[in-house]
């Protein structure tokens, strides 16, 4: 199975700042006939389900706000807010479909400094 | 609207059997792969199982495999997840998981999902 590692594990940041997480996968999942990385990114907000934010590595989601960005090929991937916003308070998880069997990483806690 | 919507969690004791419902609204069900995601308390996202858009295929995670059937209704429009010799590892928050796209492959990335429902083993 590929294993997904994200860092850190948690992360605080002030409001209008900058957010980035990253998500490191045991093997590559780009897909080289497709190119496309198949990595996507969900955001967990406390009591909720997941919210898919982004998949293809950095295509957004339809509805989710342009702050959130994703970038980086292979096995390095990062999400980024580039404007915290207080209603981004969540854990964020990144995950891989690029196996037959699917996996997410452990989890980024993002909090308000 | 489309919706998804969890049923059947609750106490089970260590080495019995559960069976969860996902009811589905505003697709057809057997149009998209669907998944079983878990989360136990406090950690992390788990994928457990899925069933190809077609119906032909099925997925399991190491964990689950031979403990758990993954099923659909097409008819009903419902998606199923029998958990048979349930372990106290198993208790989580189960939930049920549209691949985001139409297709008849197996899981990708997953949107909408349910509300979840919540699956305790203990004697």
């Amino acid at each position: 199975d590929i294993v997904m590692t994200q860092s850190p594990d948690s992360l605080a940041v002030s409001l209008g700042e900058r957010a980035t997480i990253n998500c490191k996968s045991s093997q590559s999942v780009l897909y080289s006939s497709n190119n496309k990385n198949y990595l996507a990114w969900y955001q967990q907000k406390p009591g909720q389900p997941p919210k898919l934010l982004i998949y293809w590595a950095s295509t957004r989601e339809s509805g989710v706000p342009d702050r959130f960005s994703g970038s980086g090929s292979g096995t390095d991937f990062t999400l980024t807010i580039s404007s915290l916003q207080a209603e981004d308070v969540a854990v964020y998880y990144c995950q891989q479909y690029f196996g037959t069997l699917p996996t997410f990483g452990q989890g980024t806690r993002l909090e308000i400094k | 609207e489309v919706q998804l919507l969890e049923s059947g969690g609750g106490l089970v004791q260590p080495g019995g059997s559960l069976r969860l419902s996902c009811a589905a609204s505003g697709f057809t069900l057997s149009s998209y792969a669907m998944n079983w995601v878990r989360q136990a308390p406090g950690k992390g996202l788990e994928w457990v199982s899925a069933i190809s858009g077609s119906g032909s295929s099925t997925y399991y995670a190491d964990s689950v495999k031979g403990r758990f059937t993954i099923s659909r209704d097409s008819s009903k429009n419902m998606l199923y997840l029998q958990m048979n010799s349930l372990r106290a590892e198993d208790a989580a928050v189960y939930y049920c998981a549209r691949n985001l796209v139409a297709g008849t492959g197996g899981p990708n990335w997953f949107d909408p999902w349910g509300q979840g429902t919540l699956v305790t083993v203990s004697s």
